[in-house]
């Protein structure tokens, strides 16, 4: 089974600011099968981004993925108000398609 | 528009099974499978498997083997989740989600059903 690792547990930034989270990988990915989903409270996860770096439709440019084996990052390049949210990275390189534990975005 | 649109909350006792459904709508059934993912309260997402739609088969994430049963209803579009012999650790909301064909994320969800199993 692969273990995605994110962090940090949470992030605390202001309107504007930029927003780097990570999600690791054990072992790596053979391929760049990961995903970004965003949660805010009391709704379904919404997919962000899919092979790890393209962005779903609808999804704004400010949003951006990047990485391959064991390293992955969500930017999000300037923080908005709606932004507030867990962001959990998924792989699907293998079953169980597990989740990272997620990170929690806060805004300052 | 493609819409999920899941059963509403359930209360179990330990022991007793519940059946979740997944009304699909919006996109022609048969062309996407569906997930299954669970959230614990105040809990991170784990995924339970997936059905493929077009055959009727079922994978199964290991640790959900044996309680967890898949099935569909073709003719209404719609996809189950039945789970057996319930546990308190069991209580979660259980989300369904259209698994898209160019890869296997998650890009429609349902709205989430609440099953707490208390006795």
């Amino acid at each position: 089974e692969i273990v995605l690792t994110q962090s940090p547990g949470t992030l605390s930034l202001s309107p504007g600011e930029r927003a780097t989270l990570s999600c690791r990988a054990s072992p790596s990915l053979s391929s760049t099968y990961l995903a970004w989903y965003q949660q805010k409270p009391g709704q379904a996860p919404r997919l962000l981004i899919y092979g790890a770096s393209s962005r779903a439709i609808g999804i704004p440019d400010r949003f951006s993925g990047s990485g391959s084996g064991t390293d992955f990052t969500l930017t999000i390049s300037s923080l908005q108000a709606e932004d507030v949210a867990i962001y959990y990275c998924q792989q699907y390189c293998s079953t169980p398609y597990t989740f990272g534990q997620g990170t929690k975005l806060e805004m300052k | 528009q493609v819409q999920l649109v899941q059963s509403g909350s359930e209360l179990k006792k330990p022991g007793a099974s519940v059946k979740v459904s997944c009304k699909a709508s919006g996109y022609i059934f048969s062309n996407y499978g569906i997930h299954w993912v669970r959230q614990a309260p105040g809990q991170g997402l784990e995924w339970l498997g997936w059905i493929n739609t077009n055959t009727g088969n079922p994978t199964y994430a290991q640790d959900f083997t044996g309680r967890s049963v898949f099935s569909l209803d073709t003719s209404v579009s719609t996809a189950y989740l039945q789970i057996n012999s319930l546990k308190a650790e069991d209580t979660a909301v259980y989300y369904c989600a259209r698994r898209r064909v160019r890869d296997v994320t998650s890009d429609y969800w349902g709205q989430g059903t609440l099953v707490t199993v208390s006795s």
